[in-house]
């Protein structure tokens, strides 16, 4: 069974710095998400990326906020200064078609900021 | 505003007896609906989704119903068995956002006794 890959599996950062999290989404998918999980609370979207551009992107996903897929299998999430709200899980999915098709998610990466 | 509910934070079911985790949705565009399985420091996974255009699904071990009417959905699960421990989520999408953004419920823990 294909799977998103995340990695690192926990990032701790102190606050103001830069962070890369990375994604290979499966490898005949076509559109690219991140989504965050604050402990105990729900996923929340944050960005989705197609065709090399942002499709859409929640009020979450600031100006500190930007994605790349620099190739054909990586998709990164950067932050660039974080603050210590960024604390949180971070899923990366994928999906093959347009329409009524469901998101695939990876395991995640938990970032903590000191 | 957009957004799924849950309405009971936390289920515990006998092993073996069938389970019921309801949610409820408030975006009357919302045409696609999916439930997720999130297990301990793991990503959400797909179990199951449904079409505003049909009102049941089965899957293996798996119903999720779908009532517009109300803007109710419903995932149940037979047989209940400790591997089936975990948070649900249902998640919506839709036109709206062209399927992009899947917005999820706050989640129910389902706790199976053995």
């Amino acid at each position: 069974e294909p799977e998103v890959t995340q990695t690192p599996s926990h990032q701790v950062t102190q606050m103001g710095q830069e962070v890369i999290l990375r994604c290979v989404p499966i490898s005949n998918h076509l559109y690219f998400y991140w989504y965050r999980q604050i402990l105990g609370q729900k996923v929340e979207f944050l960005v989705s990326f197609y065709n090399n551009e942002i499709s859409e992107k929640s009020e979450i996903f600031d100006d500190q906020f930007s994605v790349e897929r620099p190739d054909g299998s990586n998709f990164t999430l950067k932050i660039r200064s974080t603050k210590l709200e960024d604390s949180a899980m971070y899923f990366c999915a994928s999906r093959g078609t347009v329409g009524y098709q469901p998101q695939h998610f990876g395991d995640g990466t938990r970032l903590s900021i000191l | 505003g957009e957004s799924v509910g849950l309405h009971l934070p936390t289920l515990s079911v006998q092993e073996g007896d069938n389970s019921i985790i309801n949610c409820a949705y408030s975006n009357s565009a919302s045409d696609y609906f999916i439930w997720y399985k999130q297990e301990s420091g793991k990503g959400p996974q797909f179990i199951i989704d449904i079409r505003s255009n049909m009102d049941k699904r089965q899957g293996q071990r798996v119903t999720v119903l779908l009532n517009k009417t109300v803007k109710h959905l419903s995932l149940q699960i037979a047989a209940t068995q400790p591997g089936d421990s975990a948070v649900y989520f249902c998640a919506e999408s839709g036109l709206e956002t062209s399927y992009d953004k899947v917005i999820f419920g706050p989640g129910t823990s389902l706790s199976v006794i053995p």
